[in-house]
């Protein structure tokens, strides 16, 4: 069983609706990253956060840290959201640098 | 700041052929790390370093080499190019201490060896 599990693997919406990536992990951790990677092939970070909920924009992450569970949303969709995002953890111990990711979850946003 | 820069952005190799890939970032972080991405898969992790000086292997390690002589230079060195090695590369930096950092990464360097 992959310590970072992502759902779902693929997604496919309209313009405007409301979008649930999610991420369940199994070990313990400091943080947990989202990032997203475009058709282009850049990965930008979108947040890192170890409790509550974050928001930028249309964009909004929350984790349950008793739950090993993260959310990302994305309110009122649109194809530029187009990309593969990447629920990734920092943990608490071991080594690999620390960081485990999940094998993303690709969005696709018709217009 | 130009954050993690790469270089280069596309190459080419013969069987056997050596290359090194330069990574800088000027964000003063101590982590550094490798990765690759093979077609449809998710990032592996083939070194990291938590600081100059200190490298340690990560999942991937083979057929590849990397030094740390400071805080902003984190090169790749491949030596003998196979084609397994077509990939494409990350390098990636964070800090980690009393205010942890996102990750940034470099653009990707897109390896084909032929």
């Amino acid at each position: 069983k992959n310590e970072v599990e992502q759902s779902p693997q693929n997604l496919t919406a309209q313009e405007g609706e409301f979008i649930t990536i999610n991420c369940s992990y199994s070990v313990g951790i400091s943080a947990l990253h989202w990032l997203q990677q475009h058709p282009g092939g850049g990965i930008v970070s979108l947040f890192m956060l170890s409790s509550g909920k974050k928001k930028h924009g249309r964009l909004i992450a929350t984790i349950n840290i008793q739950e090993k569970h993260s959310s990302l949303h994305i309110t009122a969709s649109h194809p530029r959201d187009s990309a593969v995002y990447i629920c990734a953890v920092r943990t608490t111990g071991g080594s690999q640098g620390n960081l485990i990711f999940g094998k993303g979850t690709k969005l696709s946003v018709k217009p | 700041n130009a954050g993690v820069t790469q270089t280069p952005k596309f190459r080419i190799l013969k069987i056997g052929q050596s290359m090194t890939l330069q990574c800088t970032q000027d964000m003063n972080h101590n982590y550094m790390y490798w990765y690759r991405q093979d077609p449809g898969m998710g990032l592996k992790l083939i070194y990291y370093s938590v600081g100059a000086g200190i490298t340690d292997k990560g999942e991937v390690p083979n057929g590849y080499n990397v030094s740390r002589s400071t805080t902003e230079d984190f090169p790749l060195r491949l030596e003998l190019a196979a084609p397994s090695q077509t990939s494409v590369y990350f390098c990636a930096s964070s800090y980690l201490g009393q205010r942890d950092s996102p990750l940034h990464f470099g653009n990707g360097t897109r390896l084909t060896v032929t």
